[in-house]
C-alpha cells in the first residue's frame, strides 16, 4: 500500500519569498515520487519527479525537489516565489509495483503581493 | 506538444442516467487512466487501461463504471446509472508506460448529478 501526506492545504508566502510545501510518503517498495500543479480550471501538470539516482531535481518554473529516504519526504521548494506561482500542489507516488497513483490532499499556495 | 484532452469540459445530468465522458490521450502512449475528484477532497485512482483491457481498478471503479477505447484515439469512461455522489471533476490521463513513467493528465470533465 501507498499513501501521501501534504502538511498544511494552505500556504502562503510574500512574493519573493521561499516557497516551501511539504510532503511525506509512505510506500512498501521503492517510490517514484512525483509533484503536479493544478492552476484554476486547468488539469494537473508535471512539475517535477523522482524515480532514481540524483536525490535532488529540478523541475520546471524554477521549482526543486529532495527525496529523504530516511524521513520518507519528498519536500518542494522554490527559492523565490513569484506571483504566477499561485495553484494547488498535489505530491503524488507511485512504485514499480502498480501502474496508479495516489495523490495528496493538495496545498493550496497563495502569493502576497 | 501533444496534450491530451477531454470533452465535455462540463455535464450536468440527472440522477439515474447514463453518462459517456470523452478522452483523447496522447498519440503514442499506451496506458491510459481515469482519476476523479470529488470537490474539495484529493485527486483519486479509478482505472488503468492497457492493450485493450483495464489493467488496475479501485474499489470506486464498480459494475456502474466502465472503460472503452473503441477506436485508435478515443479513450472512453460511462457511467451506467448516475448518482448524486458520482459529482465530481474526472481527469483522463495517459502515459507511455507505467511506473516512473509520467502520466499526462487532460484539463478534466466536470459532472453535476442532479
Amino acid at each position: 500500500a501507498q499513501s501521501v501526506t501534504q502538511l498544511g492545504s494552505h500556504v502562503s508566502v510574500s512574493e519573493g519569498a521561499l516557497v516551501l510545501l511539504r510532503c511525506n510518503y509512505s510506500s512498501s517498495v521503492p517510490p517514484y515520487l512525483f509533484w503536479y500543479v493544478q492552476y484554476p480550471n486547468q488539469g494537473l501538470q508535471l512539475l517535477l519527479k523522482y524515480t532514481t539516482g540524483a536525490t535532488l531535481v529540478k523541475g520546471i518554473n524554477g521549482f526543486e525537489a529532495e527525496f529523504k529516504k530516511s524521513e520518507t519526504s519528498f519536500h518542494l521548494t522554490k527559492p523565490s516565489a513569484h506571483m504566477s506561482d499561485a495553484a494547488e500542489y498535489f505530491c503524488a507516488v507511485a512504485n514499480s509495483g502498480n501502474e496508479k497513483l495516489t495523490f495528496g490532499t493538495g496545498t493550496r499556495l497563495t502569493i502576497i503581493p | 506538444e501533444p496534450e491530451v484532452t477531454q470533452t465535455p469540459s462540463h455535464q450536468v445530468t440527472q440522477m439515474g442516467q447514463e453518462v459517456i465522458l470523452r478522452c483523447v490521450p496522447i498519440s503514442n502512449h499506451l496506458y491510459f487512466y481515469w482519476y476523479r475528484q470529488i470537490l474539495g477532497q484529493k485527486v483519486e485512482f479509478l482505472v488503468s487501461f492497457y492493450n485493450n483491457e483495464i489493467s488496475e481498478k479501485s474499489e470506486i471503479f464498480d459494475d456502474q463504471f466502465s472503460v472503452e477505447r473503441p477506436d485508435g484515439s478515443n479513450f472512453t469512461l460511462k457511467i451506467r446509472s448516475t448518482k448524486l455522489e458520482d459529482s465530481a471533476m474526472y481527469f483522463c490521463a495517459s502515459s507511455e508506460g507505467w511506473g516512473d513513467e509520467t502520466q499526462y493528465f487532460g484539463p478534466g470533465t466536470r459532472l453535476l448529478v442532479l
